[in-house]
């Protein structure tokens, strides 16, 4: 079955560490995303990818970075910079040219600094 | 002023009642409108997808978009337990531009 995985479902940070969330999809998407979703205040665009190894900054990039090496991966780090990084991740991906199609999201990364 | 508003609920309603969701947004420019439905601990799934303004159906969901007054509207007739979850509106400007602007999502539960 074509879809987004995302890994671990829950992940948990101490002070001062960065961590990796995982992101990789079968669906031959050109473009993935990440979001950043926390109560009260829908799903904010943290950083996004055309193409292979091209990616621009969404609205609330600082503390977080990523790469996109491979067509299929899309990994996102949450650096010792994000202050405040607990949240739920979603990672999306879609076909550029064909917005009438929307995001396929994953099942999400519940973050908690401990 | 957000780009896109929508009321978070919490909304409550028996089972059978019809349910109205709504969104507002200041940006003309969109005319690509989306409903997206989330359940608990998951990831959003599409429900609704609308282009420009008019009606569409689609079994007991129905999108309404009026863009004279930048207002979009999702329906379920005949809720059922199973509609209980966050639905969230999307839009977009252009068809190629893959920037969606989601609203802050509405967190509905119906009550059997």
């Amino acid at each position: 079955d074509g879809g987004i995985t995302q890994s671990p479902k829950y992940l948990f940070r101490k002070e001062g560490q960065n961590v990796t969330l995982s992101c990789e999809q079968n669906l031959n998407h050109d473009a993935m995303y990440w979001y950043r979703q926390d109560p009260g205040q829908g799903l904010r665009l943290i950083y996004y990818s055309q193409i292979v190894n091209d990616f621009q900054k969404g609205d609330i990039a600082e503390g977080y970075s990523v790469s996109r090496e491979k067509k299929e991966s899309f990994p996102l780090t949450v650096t010792s910079a994000q202050k405040n990084p607990t949240a739920f991740y979603l990672c999306a991906s879609s076909i550029w040219s064909q917005n009438i199609y929307g995001y396929t999201f994953g099942s999400g990364t519940r973050l908690t600094v401990v | 002023q957000k780009e896109v508003e929508q009321d978070p609920g919490p909304l409550s309603v028996p089972e059978g009642a019809i349910v109205s969701l709504n969104c507002t947004y200041s940006n003309s420019a969109f005319q690509y409108f989306m409903w997206y439905r989330q359940y608990s601990r998951k990831g959003p799934e599409l429900l609704m997808y609308t282009y420009s303004s008019g009606n569409k159906e689609d079994g007991r969901f129905t999108a309404q978009v009026d863009k004279s007054s930048k207002y979009i509207s999702l329906f379920i007739r005949d809720s059922q337990p199973s509609d209980s979850a966050t639905y969230l509106c999307a839009m977009s400007e252009e068809q190629g531009a893959q920037k969606l602007v989601f609203g802050q999502g509405t967190r509905l539960t119906i009550n059997p």
